[in-house]
């Protein structure tokens, strides 16, 4: 089975700009977890989908949104960037049968830099 | 509020030797999930192994294992024949069971010397 996929692999924006970044699971599986990877605060929850609907969120500003398609693919928007938003940002897929926790599976993420 | 400790920053361990890294979390659920993840230069997050809560028994994968102590909520990987390819950072990582949403650790970098 091919692993998860993001893309793009790298982006380069302006501050107050705003971005997509999109994640294919791994086939057959409906969960989409995303994170922010940074140097200072580490790897921190953004949200969770399953199904198209959000079931979990972290701790950002409303500045970060998501949604999730019915072929359980799933992008994430940045709006109004800034410069503490340069980061990595991962996706992870799980199985989620029953809506049990399965393990997460990741993508190789998406290097952002906000200049 | 679940967290989730790893005291050591950085470890280092000689080709062919073994190498304990350390974890402790903190939760008020009984049941729940421990992972650890590696992550090479390659920023790739690979699953080294996984541990349910409800299991006694610890949790091996080859050259992995761990010592899951369910009541000091302590939760460590030993690498056995350490090999350069373990060399990454290696993220110690906490799930409810119902839930979704993984909270890690700090990290741990591993250097593999030959």
């Amino acid at each position: 089975k091919a692993g998860v996929t993001q893309t793009p692999r790298y982006l380069i924006k302006t501050r107050g700009q705003q971005v997509t970044l999109s994640c294919s699971p791994i086939s057959g599986h409906r969960s989409v977890s995303w994170y922010q990877q940074t140097p200072g605060q580490g790897l921190q929850f953004l949200f969770e989908y399953f199904s198209e609907t959000q079931r979990n969120k972290g701790n950002f500003p409303g500045r970060f949104s998501g949604r999730q398609f019915s072929n359980s693919r799933s992008e994430m928007n940045v709006s109004t960037l800034e410069l503490g938003d340069s980061a990595l940002y991962l996706c992870a897929s799980s199985l989620l049968e029953g809506g049990s926790t399965d393990t997460q599976y990741f993508g190789p993420g998406t290097r952002l830099t906000v200049l | 509020a679940q967290t989730v400790t790893q005291s050591q920053p950085e470890m280092s361990v000689q080709e062919a030797e073994t190498v304990t890294l350390s974890c402790t979390y903190d939760t008020s659920e009984s049941d729940y999930y421990l992972f650890w993840y590696k992550q090479p230069p390659s920023r790739q997050m690979i699953l080294v192994i996984r541990q349910e809560a409800y299991k006694q028994q610890n949790a091996t994968e080859n050259r992995f294992s761990v010592n899951f102590q369910k009541a000091a909520k302590s939760f460590s990987l030993k690498i056995s024949d350490s090999q350069l390819g373990d060399a990454a950072m290696y993220f110690c990582a906490y799930s409810k069971l119902l839930g979704g949403k993984l909270i890690f650790g700090q990290g741990t970098e591993l250097s593999v010397k030959p």
